[in-house]
């Protein structure tokens, strides 16, 4: 079983729609939760933490945790084609210090008009 | 600021040949990683550091060496490069004592041949 896994994708929604993307990650330690996003060709780029169940919201972001189930959500509301990217989950394990992450392969969105 | 900086952008080496890959980050950050990413991948730790002086091992060491001898730079070493380099490099960067969100630089795109 792979450490933090995500769908590869594509997932492909309408402009204006929900996109739902999803990630799992079998270290129940485990205590930060990251979404990055990578449009093609570029950096990974920070858009939402989390690392308290429930949801958190940021403008049209919204990520949601759920570390009984062992699994952490990215909703895009309003998805836009500027939206088009590959999102990254990424997970703070539960030990050490030394801020590793650990990636998902990512899930490629794309939003056609 | 200018964030994370790395140098070269892209590079192509032959198979044998050896390079030095640059990281600068003017943030004081304690803490930092390289990454490389293959294509439809996720990110794999090589190497990381969590202050001067002071490197361990991540996922996927073989065939590169770091050192860190200021807070600021944290160059990736490849001696006698092989096809199974060939990637897209990233090195990163983290507060310690923060949530640990990571700030990436632009990447380096090596090649192999």
């Amino acid at each position: 079983q792979k450490e933090v896994e995500q769908n590869s994708g594509p997932l492909s929604v309408p402009e204006g729609a929900i996109a739902s993307l999803n990630c799992t990650y079998s270290d129940r330690g485990s205590q930060s939760f990251f979404w990055y996003r990578q449009y093609s060709g570029k950096s990974p780029e920070l858009i939402m933490f989390i690392y308290s169940n429930g949801d958190k919201e940021d403008g049209r972001f919204t990520a949601q945790l759920n570390k009984a189930s062992q699994y952490v959500s990215l909703l895009i509301r309003d998805s836009q084609p500027s939206d088009s990217a590959t999102y990254l989950c990424a997970v703070k394990g539960g030990s050490g210090n030394t801020g590793k992450l650990i990636f998902g392969q990512g899930t490629t969105l794309q939003v056609k008009p | 600021n200018a964030g994370v900086t790395q140098t070269p952008k892209f590079r192509i080496l032959k198979i044998g040949q050896s390079m030095t890959l640059q990281c600068t980050q003017d943030m004081n950050h304690n803490y930092m990683y390289w990454y490389r990413q293959d294509p439809g991948m996720g990110l794999k730790l090589i190497y990381y550091s969590v202050g001067a002086g002071i490197t361990d091992k991540g996922e996927v060491p073989n065939g590169y060496n770091v050192s860190r001898s200021t807070t600021e730079d944290f160059p990736l070493r490849l001696e006698l490069a092989a096809p199974s380099q060939t990637s897209v490099y990233f090195c990163a960067s983290t507060e310690r004592g923060s949530i640990y969100e990571q700030y990436f630089g632009p990447g380096t795109r090596l090649t192999v041949t």
